[in-house]
C-alpha cells in the first residue's frame, strides 16, 4: 500500500530534550516536506527537500533541522525542543516537481512541557 | 505572496442537504487549487485538485469545485451531505519554482446534523 508513515505518533516531552520526528514515503516520491498545524493557523511549511541532499526553509523554520540523506526517508529534528513547538506534524510527499497533489502521513501530535 | 482565505470557520448543515465551502486565493500566476479534508484524529486527504482545463473539477466521495478565475474562487460543493462528511476542510494554493510548497487556508469545520 503507498503510504507516508510517521513515528511516532504521539510524543510528551521536556524542554531541551532533543527529539527526531521519522518520515517515511513508500512511493518512490523525490519532493517530501514538513507542516505544522495550529488551532486557527492551518497549516504552515517548516522544511522541504526536492530530492536527496537538497533541502530548504519553508515558512517556519526556527527550531527545526531535516535531513534526507535517502530518498524514502526525511527526519524532522528538534535539537531543543521548546513549549511554542507544541504542534500537530504532518509529513507529506510528492512524485516530483510535476504539480501533482502532495500525500500527507498521519501526523504525529507534540507537546513540549 | 501567496494566501489563501476560506471565510467560514465553521459551517452546521443537515444531512442530505447541499453544502457549498468556500475558498478564496491570491496568486499572480496560474493556480494549482487543492481541496483536502481532515477527519477527527487523521492525516489530510485529497478530495480533488484543478490544474488546467475544465473549470469544474470532480473528486471523490462525491464532492465537485468549481475554479472561477474572475472571482479568484475555488469552492467546494456536494448536492446531498452525509453524515460521514463531518470533518475538517482546507482549500490550497500550491506554488512551484523556487519555494514550492502549498500555502493552505486556515479550514472549515462542517457538522452535519442528523
Amino acid at each position: 500500500e503507498a503510504q507516508v508513515t510517521q513515528n511516532p505518533r504521539y510524543l510528551i516531552t521536556v524542554t531541551g530534550k532533543k527529539l527526531t520526528v521519522t518520515c517515511s514515503q513508500n512511493m518512490n516520491h523525490e519532493y517530501m516536506s514538513w507542516y505544522r498545524q495550529d488551532p486557527g493557523l492551518g497549516l504552515r511549511q517548516i522544511y522541504y527537500s526536492m530530492n536527496v541532499e537538497v533541502t530548504d526553509k519553508g515558512d517556519v523554520p526556527e527550531g527545526y533541522k531535516v535531513s534526507r540523506k535517502e530518498k524514502r526517508n526525511f527526519p524532522l529534528i528538534l535539537e531543543s525542543p521548546s513549549p511554542n513547538q507544541t504542534s500537530l506534524y504532518f509529513c507529506a510527499s510528492r512524485r516530483d516537481r510535476t504539480r501533482e497533489a502532495q500525500y500527507f502521513g498521519p501526523g504525529t501530535r507534540l507537546l513540549v512541557l | 505572496a501567496q494566501s489563501v482565505t476560506q471565510p467560514d470557520i465553521h459551517i452546521t448543515v443537515s444531512e442530505g442537504a447541499s453544502l457549498e465551502l468556500r475558498c478564496n486565493y491570491s496568486y499572480g500566476a496560474t493556480p494549482y487549487l487543492f481541496w483536502y479534508v481532515q477527519s477527527p484524529g487523521q492525516g489530510l486527504q485529497l478530495l480533488l485538485k484543478y490544474f488546467s482545463g475544465d473549470t469544474l473539477v470532480q473528486g471523490i466521495k462525491g464532492f465537485e469545485a468549481e475554479f472561477k478565475r474572475s472571482q479568484s474562487s475555488f469552492n467546494l460543493r456536494k448536492p446531498s451531505v452525509h453524515w460521514s462528511d463531518a470533518a475538517e476542510y482546507f482549500c490550497a494554493v500550491g506554488t512551484f519554482g523556487g519555494s514550492e510548497k502549498l500555502v493552505f487556508g486556515k479550514g472549515t469545520k462542517l457538522t452535519v446534523n442528523p
